[in-house]
Formats: structure tokens, C-alpha cells, sequence
């Protein structure tokens, strides 16, 4: 089973400022994808990361906003930009292994 | 369009109490995934259960089984003999071609001593 790194795992931040999430997985994976979730509701999948593509971005989630990059098969990187408290959230990397999705811990972002 | 309901926003039970937890799917694909996860107060997500669509067979995990009847697009899931570990946010997820998975509302689950 895929074992996946999230940094920073918490973080506060500033409104109007812009944080980077790292994903870092112990295996290759051809698809990682990226979730949000809000205080109290589900996840919502913002995009999936492809190595060697650009992200494909659910509606509601633009490339502006939450640029993504997968330089390679074990890593991936989420920024969400110019923050506002409404971005306050767990943000998760996850990947699919042998048929099943495995969830980081999730990066917990508050926003000032 | 896919689709995961989970009806049930929250269920309070004693301990020992059994108690099953809903989920009802939308797809018009013929393969897909159904998970169920866990999410304890503590915030990370537990891996379950993962079904595929061809495999109807019911699942038993200690407490936990596992109900899915395609015939009524359900997948449901029931702790026998809860406990108070038990307490947590369950959600109920579909997995279709491409991989994208998207996940039900979540039922939160308070099992009290």
C-alpha cells in the first residue's frame, strides 16, 4: 500500500498571502489527485495531477487559484493563492494503488 | 452524472447497540468502486472497504459487514455491538472510470457509553 507525506501537516496563515502543499508518495503512481475539505462537510476533489500534463480541475476550481505541479511519478504540489479565510481547510493528496485510494493526513490551513 | 447519498447526517446509539449506516449511489458505468472510510476526531481518514462492482458478495470484518445490492444501487454498512471507538464520521465513496472518486456527505456516528 502507497504511503503518502503531506507537509506542512498545519499552518496559519494571512490573508492574501499563498502556501505550498507537498505530496510526497514511497511509490510510483500514475494519478494523484487533490481534495479539499471544509470545517464540518466532505471532500471535494479539486483536481487530478498527472505526471507529464497539466492538472485537470474540477468546476468551482480554477488553475489561478490552486496551481499544481507533478514534476515527477512520487511528487506533487498544490499552492493555494492570495488566501482568504473561506480557503480554510484540510487538503489532502491522495493516490490510487492497486485499485484502492489512499489519503495523506491532510494539511490543515487556517487563514486569517 | 455520479452521484453518492448518504441520507442519514448523524446517528446517536448506546454502546452494544447495533447500527447500520447508509449509502445509496448514482453511475452509469457498469465498473466502478465503492469505499467506505472512517474519520475519527482526530481527523484522518481510515480505509474500510473497497468493492468492486462485479463482486455483490456481502463482507464481514469482525463488527463490521458490509450490505451492497446493486439491484437498489446501495452499499450499506453496519457496526454490530458498537463501541464508543466507533465514534466518528463515516463516508460512503464512488469510484468510476478515471479514477475520480467523489464522496457522500458523511454520517457522523456517536456511540455513547
Amino acid at each position: 500500500s502507497a504511503v503518502i507525506s503531506q507537509k506542512p501537516s498545519r499552518d496559519i496563515c494571512q490573508r492574501g498571502t499563498s502556501l505550498t502543499i507537498q505530496c510526497q508518495v514511497d511509490s510510483q503512481v500514475t494519478m494523484m489527485f487533490w481534495y479539499r475539505q471544509q470545517p464540518g462537510q466532505s471532500l471535494t476533489l479539486i483536481a487530478t495531477a498527472n505526471q507529464g500534463s497539466e492538472a485537470t480541475y474540477e468546476s468551482g476550481f480554477v488553475i489561478d487559484k490552486f496551481p499544481i505541479s507533478r514534476p515527477n511519478l512520487t511528487f506533487s504540489t498544490l499552492t493555494v493563492s492570495n488566501m482568504s479565510p473561506e480557503d480554510s481547510s484540510i487538503y489532502l493528496c491522495s493516490v490510487i494503488d492497486t485499485g484502492e485510494l489512499f489519503f495523506g493526513e491532510g494539511s490543515r490551513l487556517t487563514v486569517l | 452524472a455520479q452521484k453518492v447519498t448518504q441520507a442519514q447526517t448523524e446517528i446517536s446509539v448506546v454502546e452494544k447497540e447495533d447500527v447500520t449506516l447508509d449509502c445509496v449511489y448514482e453511475t452509469r458505468d457498469t465498473t466502478y468502486y465503492l469505499f467506505w472510510y472512517k474519520q475519527p476526531p482526530s481527523g484522518e481518514l481510515v480505509f474500510l472497504i473497497r468493492r468492486n462492482s462485479f463482486d455483490e458478495q456481502n463482507e464481514i470484518s469482525g463488527r463490521y459487514s458490509w450490505n451492497f445490492q446493486k439491484s437498489t444501487s446501495s452499499f450499506n454498512f453496519t457496526i454490530t455491538a458498537s463501541q464508543v471507538v466507533d465514534s466518528a464520521v463515516y463516508f460512503c465513496a464512488l469510484s468510476t472510470g478515471g479514477f475520480k472518486t467523489i464522496f457522500g456527505a458523511g454520517t457522523r456516528l456517536f456511540v455513547k457509553a
